[in-house]
């Protein structure tokens, strides 16, 4: 069935570096790809979205790019700040539906 | 546009009991979701509406569980009986469903976080 599966965390990265958090997902066609984040304390937000394949979506300096032949969506950053502390969600939606599916999530925690 | 909004934030209930939780979308949004979250777990489905219409409910969504949305506009979910397995987050989301049925981003409120004991 349809499902998202993502790194698990926690992750903890120095200021400055580089991040990956991978993202695969199970479904039929082809969806729209989202990544969601939750500050501490905050609501889901979308950080950014792909509607087909080769898209990229980008947002705050994160990127990710739609690979259908790797039904893969991994968030990438080249220079991570303290800021970025939080928990991601990979999801998915199928434009005829109205639900997302959601990964569950990946806490990040960026050290001075 | 101030956002979606819910009421409580936080809900402590002793098990049996019954609650219930508003949620008040974007104005304008036709669409109107509701999601469970549960610790160190994304988001799931429960429901969603169109306008005041119910579309679509989740199996998650047990007997126990009701949602209403009478003018279209803020939206109510009651559990009845509560269990401590109702423990969680609750999420609603809105959004506008625009021309030819294109989907367009899902805005989420903070949520309202029920402890059953």
């Amino acid at each position: 069935g349809d499902s998202v599966t993502q790194m698990e965390g926690p992750v903890t990265l120095s200021e400055e570096a580089f991040l990956t958090i991978n993202c695969t997902y199970t479904a039929t066609g082809y969806p729209s790809l989202f990544w969601y984040v939750q500050y501490p304390g905050e609501g889901l937000q979308l950080l950014l979205k792909a509607t087909k394949a080769d898209d990229k979506g980008s947002n705050k300096g994160f990127e990710a790019t739609y690979r259908k032949e790797t039904t893969s969506f991994h968030l990438e950053k080249g220079s991570v700040q303290v800021s970025d502390s939080a928990v991601y969600f990979c999801a998915f939606e199928y434009s005829s539906a109205s639900k997302i599916i959601f990964g569950s999530g990946t806490r990040l925690s960026i050290r001075p | 546009d101030t956002g979606v909004s819910q009421d409580p934030r936080h809900k402590i209930t002793k098990r049996g009991q019954n609650v219930t939780f508003r949620c008040d979308p974007i104005s304008e949004h036709n669409r109107l979701y509701w999601y469970r979250q549960t610790l160190g777990q994304g988001p799931e489905f429960l429901t969603y509406f169109q306008n005041e219409a119910q579309l679509e409910k989740s199996r998650l969504l047990s007997d126990r569980f009701s949602a209403e949305r009478p003018k279209g506009s803020f939206s109510t979910l009651e559990i009845q009986r509560t269990e401590q397995g109702d423990s969680a987050m609750y999420l609603c989301a809105s959004s506008l469903d625009g021309l030819a049925g294109k989907q367009e981003t899902q805005y989420f409120g903070p949520g309202t976080r029920l402890l059953v004991l």
